[in-house]
């Protein structure tokens, strides 16, 4: 199993503070990306990196900024948390885009109150 | 509306039936992966196909990819309790560097 850690695994904020989730690998994976995952909408992609200092958007990035500064760590900051945003959280790296298996965390559960 | 619509979304069944599931979407994808989420985990894959038409079977498990590339399915034989879960197809479109996730399907399995 690829090693990936997030971190905090929950946490409950309130509205219109900000809010920073991290994601630890260690398998030395080019990609890495942030998904959120609400019932009945399965996984939806916020941000990836394929590279260090290179990300992108996804389809919900309203409300979300990324980093990553290091290949090994992927930092997802919710600038200022709305209830909106109360979800699971999942990171996930691969070795390349696309075709290639998708790594997951177990994910961070965010309560904004 | 997401790219990739699964049916159904809830699926409850006795042991020993069989089951499809469906994965749809109108946009064409150069590839395509089956994963199954227990709770309090993330996703696993299962299985990835990438020709049209294409066929791959994991044990009583069997995937299916549209000829046009755009749909795929899962058909599971005699499920199990232990096939319980939820079900997410990914997509990779021809272009660009995302993966997107089906809607999911949560499948139980009863004894």
């Amino acid at each position: 199993d690829a090693g990936i850690t997030q971190s905090p695994r929950h946490k409950v904020t309130e509205t219109g503070t900000p809010v920073t989730l991290r994601c630890h690998q260690t398998e030395n994976h080019r990609y890495m990306y942030w998904y959120r995952q609400d019932p009945g909408h399965g996984l939806r992609l916020i941000h990836y990196s394929y590279g260090v200092k290179d990300t992108d958007k996804g389809e919900v990035s309203d409300g979300y900024s990324v980093s990553r500064s290091k290949t090994e760590d992927f930092l997802l900051t919710l600038e200022s948390a709305t209830s909106s945003q109360t979800s699971v959280y999942f990171c996930a790296t691969g070795q390349g885009a696309l075709d290639t298996e998708a790594f997951f965390g177990q994910g961070t559960r965010l309560t904004v109150v | 509306t997401q790219l990739l619509e699964q049916s159904p979304q809830f699926l409850s069944i006795q042991e020993g039936e069989n089951l499809t599931v469906y994965c749809n979407s109108s946009s064409v994808f150069s590839s395509l992966q089956w994963y199954r989420q227990e709770p309090g985990e993330g996703p696993v894959l299962l299985v990835t196909v990438v020709t049209g038409g294409e066929v791959k079977k994991l044990k009583r498990l069997t995937f299916q990819f549209g000829d046009a590339r755009k749909d795929s399915s899962l058909h599971i034989t005699a499920a199990q309790p232990g096939d319980t879960g939820l079900y997410l197809c990914a997509g990779a479109r021809p272009t660009g560097n995302q993966f997107y996730f089906g809607t999911g399907t949560s499948l139980t399995v009863i004894p």
